[in-house]
């Protein structure tokens, strides 16, 4: 079985300090893993994926993630908030079990970003 | 252009009626999931198919149902059972990882509000 944590329910930062969004799975297959936002009222928005390819990958709007199979993780960054940023971050994992493609998604994060 | 689609966007129901939300996808894809989300909150499953004529609950199936009749189509009936159905509901589809797919495919969502 998978699962997916995000270890920060509320993330508050500066405008213009470094975002850290932290996502931690567990799985039993190679996984795909992915983040997500979502504005207020808004639909989900793919911010980036990783699929067995480079194990850093870039996003929209200045977002990075770099998967780190030793420590299971898929923390997601950015070197300077906006005040656009604001809003709710989901990681996802997708992988397989016995009858194929499984989502599982974390908790949420909620980001905060002060002027 | 493939891509999912729900209906209706915003939904009102009065208590004890049953009503049935939409979700259609035209990507070919194997694999499609129900979620709920509340104000605050995040995504709760719901339902879950990973092949026409079979689903599986996920963690608050109670006072919901599905039908998997045709690959492409997943609706989603809140019956009267369901005691605090007003919330976002989200369908999401994604394709089969051992041909290639591997992209989670979003619907814009419906709001459903009892009155």
């Amino acid at each position: 079985a998978q699962s997916v944590t995000q270890l920060d329910s509320h993330v508050s930062v500066s405008e213009g300090t470094p975002v850290l969004l932290r996502c931690n799975y567990s799985s039993s297959y190679s996984p795909s893993l992915f983040w997500y936002v979502q504005h207020p009222n808004k639909g989900l928005q793919l911010l980036l994926k990783y699929t067995s390819a480079a194990t850093l990958v870039k996003g929209i709007n200045g977002f990075e993630a770099e998967f780190k199979k030793s420590e299971t993780s898929f923390h997601l960054t950015k070197p300077s908030a906006h005040m656009s940023d604001a809003a709710e971050y989901f990681c996802v994992v997708s992988d397989l079990d016995n009858a194929g493609n499984m989502l599982t998604f974390g908790g949420g994060t909620r980001l905060m970003v002060k002027p | 252009d493939g891509g999912i689609t729900q209906s209706p966007k915003y939904l009102f129901r009065k208590e004890g009626q049953n009503v049935t939300l939409s979700c259609e996808q035209n990507l070919n894809h194997d694999a499609m999931y129900w979620y709920r989300q509340d104000p605050g909150q995040g995504l709760r499953l719901i339902y879950y198919s990973q092949i026409v004529n079979d689903f599986q609950k996920g963690d608050i199936a109670e006072g919901y149902s599905v039908s998997r009749e045709k690959k492409e189509s997943f609706p989603l009936t809140v019956t009267s059972a369901q005691k605090n159905p007003t919330a976002f509901y989200l369908c999401a589809s994604i394709g089969d990882r051992n041909r290639g797919g591997n992209t989670i495919y979003f619907g814009e969502g419906s709001w459903l509000t009892v009155v």
